[in-house]
């Protein structure tokens, strides 16, 4: 009855190849996060959808696109893998603005 | 994306002793949420504050959410070594969209029996 869980736990792919990650919640949530962790931890938002709406779109690089089928599910497909996009990948999820519930995370790792 | 001030960056301390950690911003906020992580995993909610001058306690673990609305700190008293995590703040100003939360760069709590 895991609340925010995603898909893989682990990638490992060669630069260059698209790989998408998977995000579901069962909080009744209407709005999804996808944050990328650094090296050094930081947490850094990267996208937001509410009731299926894109509202954050922060400075990040356009191979990586973000698509929300319904409420429940925020998925993240990113073209053309490069070094660089290795990090930890969380999806969270809230009630409007109020608090942020995160997922287990997906740590990607591009060679 | 704007980072908050948070400190310290790292803290050793023994079974039983108290814990204290704060993070501070330029910048009026409407919400802390104080987190933990632990390796492997997804940040946890622990404690979240909407009120300025709030104090909300989780167990041992005591959150306040400052009166200028700059600041929150985070104390874990009576330390027991599963206390061992990466601590995060973060806040959500009153200026910015929603949902856009900033984080502090945590606090790395290592616990020794």
């Amino acid at each position: 009855d895991t609340a925010v869980s995603q898909t893989p736990k682990y990638l490992v792919t060669q630069m260059g190849n698209d790989k998408s990650i998977k995000c579901e919640q069962n909080l009744g949530h209407d709005t999804m996060y996808w944050y990328k962790q650094d090296s050094k931890k930081f947490l850094k938002i990267m996208f937001s959808y509410n009731n299926k709406e894109l509202i954050i779109n922060e400075t990040v690089p356009n191979r990586f696109s973000p698509k929300s089928p319904d409420k429940a599910h925020l998925n993240l497909h990113i073209n053309s893998l490069e070094l660089g996009d290795s990090a930890v990948y969380f999806c969270a999820s809230s009630h409007g603005m109020e608090t942020q519930y995160f997922g287990p995370g997906t740590r990607l790792l591009v060679l | 994306g704007q980072q908050l001030n948070q400190s310290p960056q790292s803290m050793f301390i023994q079974e039983g002793e108290d814990v204290s950690m704060n993070c501070t911003s330029s910048s009026i906020f409407n919400t802390w949420l104080w987190y933990k992580q632990e390796p492997g995993e997804g940040p946890v909610l622990l404690i979240a504050l909407y009120k300025a001058g709030e104090l909300t306690s989780n167990g041992r673990l005591t959150a306040q959410f400052g009166i200028t609305r700059k600041d929150s700190f985070l104390n874990i008293s009576a330390s027991i070594p599963s206390d061992v995590g990466i601590y995060f703040c973060a806040g959500h100003p009153v200026t910015d969209s929603w949902g856009k939360f900033q984080f502090g760069a945590g606090t790395q709590v290592v616990v020794t029996p």
